[in-house]
């Protein structure tokens, strides 16, 4: 069984462009969970989606960020005209019943020039 | 809101003896923590849970307490080896969809 997937492992965007970080959560799991890490600090929870439904995003940014868990296909977490302050890792989680142990993909390492 | 706070930035252990990486919580009510551990450039990978009904959860070299009374937990690794190395979390599973609070992270070195 495989875990869970992210792509690319490592981005790299000039300010202005558009990134885009997908994410295939372990098979069976319909619960998918985004996280920042800020260098030097913890992880810190973005966003938490069923299927086709966005439960919680109390964690996103009012602006340019925006995240899909679509019927088909992997969740995405999209980042607008980025800015230098979004280099971050960017961690998706997933769980097979929304509560208890998550987990965790490699992560996308995301660098704006 | 629940603060998960790990005041120690980093811990320094030689091999063999024991490791004891600590967490403080503010909000009383909660369901669980976990602890996770992770290696640079990898994502976190669970190393074990408490319930709010517990004081005290082992699973092999890892035992993790709650005090209550203190809004404090803390996870033991004994005996500490080379392999331990990385940046222990713990974190707060505490609303009803399984969202987390982490804390800051704590950096082990385990010396041989």
């Amino acid at each position: 069984n495989a875990g869970v997937m992210q792509n690319p492992r490592h981005l790299v965007r000039r300010r202005g462009q558009e990134a885009r970080l997908r994410c295939s959560p372990m098979k069976g799991h319909s619960h998918v969970y985004w996280y920042r890490q800020l260098p030097e600090e913890g992880l810190k929870f973005m966003v938490y989606l069923q299927k086709e439904n966005i439960i919680d995003e109390s964690g996103m940014p009012k602006e340019r960020f925006s995240a899909e868990f679509p019927k088909e296909g992997p969740s995405i977490l999209r980042i607008q005209q980025v800015v230098r302050g979004d280099s971050a890792a960017y961690f998706c989680a997933s769980s097979p019943t929304g509560a208890g142990e998550q987990f965790f993909g490699p992560g996308t390492r995301l660098t704006v020039l | 809101d629940q603060q998960v706070k790990q005041n120690s930035p980093s811990l320094s252990v030689q091999e063999g003896r024991i490791s004891i990486l600590n967490c403080d919580y503010t909000n009383s009510m909660f369901d669980y923590f976990l602890w996770y551990k992770k290696y640079p450039a990898e994502g976190p990978t669970f190393l074990i849970s408490i319930s709010s009904i517990k004081d005290k959860n082992e699973d092999g070299r890892f035992t993790v307490f709650l005090n209550k009374s203190a809004k404090h937990l803390s996870l033991h690794i004994v005996p500490s080896q080379p392999g331990d190395s990385a940046v222990y979390f713990c974190a707060w599973g505490g609303t009803s969809y399984g969202k987390l609070t982490f804390g800051q992270g704590t950096i082990l070195t385990v010396h041989p």
